[in-house]
């Protein structure tokens, strides 16, 4: 079932500020973990992934924390853009190629 | 060159028709997928296929049935369509290995049933 949720459903942020989407996942036993944005009208796109040996996963402006302990994930965007606004979704596998979505959180980045 | 493309972008029918979409990706994948979005925008999975095989069926309605010719292909044809069927349906595809599960997504289907 649906086991993935999101703490809010709407963030607003200033251009250049950091933006941190938060995600809870109920699933101990998930062991890949993924961000991705979804664009309005167009379907959502990879951005960031972490397996549960990791902690913390960096990349270009984003960056991937996973908490174990608390079944927690988030996603930070470094100098949030406009182009950044968009719906943000994780992921968890805990089951062959099983993937369950969280509700999504959509980012609004004020000029 | 789309990677995993879906048609039609757009359908628009009456209850109790019947309508297919298509999927088609060429990443060389050997795992499909079809997701249902509702309105809320929540995403969840329906089927799976590997290599052709049913792997996931996630306790869909038998008036959907996939089907897929090859592992480049994954057909969704609804039966007697009902108002509820109303959403969008993405497409995904990814490698069936480890550390390779990552999933890439169509454009979706808008399905809007009247």
């Amino acid at each position: 079932g649906e086991s993935v949720g999101l703490h809010l459903p709407t963030l607003s942020v200033q251009e250049g500020d950091n933006s941190i989407i938060n995600c809870a996942y109920s699933n101990s036993a998930s062991d890949y973990f993924i961000w991705y944005k979804q664009e309005s009208g167009k379907g959502p796109q990879f951005i960031i992934d972490i397996r549960s040996n990791m902690d913390k996963r960096q990349g270009q402006r984003v960056t991937v924390l996973l908490n174990k302990t608390v079944k927690h994930l988030s996603l930070q965007i470094a100098a949030t853009q406009p182009g950044d606004s968009a719906v943000y979704f994780c992921a968890e596998k805990y089951n062959f190629n099983k993937f369950y979505f969280g509700s999504g959180t959509k980012l609004n980045v004020k000029p | 060159d789309t990677a995993v493309s879906q048609t039609p972008k757009y359908l628009v029918t009456q209850m109790g028709n019947d309508k297919s979409i298509k999927c088609e990706q060429n990443l060389g994948h050997d795992t499909m997928y079809w997701y249902k979005q509702d309105s809320k925008k929540f995403l969840k999975i329906m089927f799976s296929y590997n290599n052709k095989e049913l792997i996931i069926n996630e306790t869909v309605p038998n008036r959907f049935s996939p089907k897929s010719p090859d592992k480049a292909h994954l057909n969704l044809h609804i039966n007697s369509l009902e108002l509820g069927d109303s959403a969008v349906y993405f497409c995904a595809s990814s490698y069936n290995g480890a550390n390779q599960e990552t999933q890439y997504f169509g454009p979706g289907t808008r399905l809007l049933v009247l």
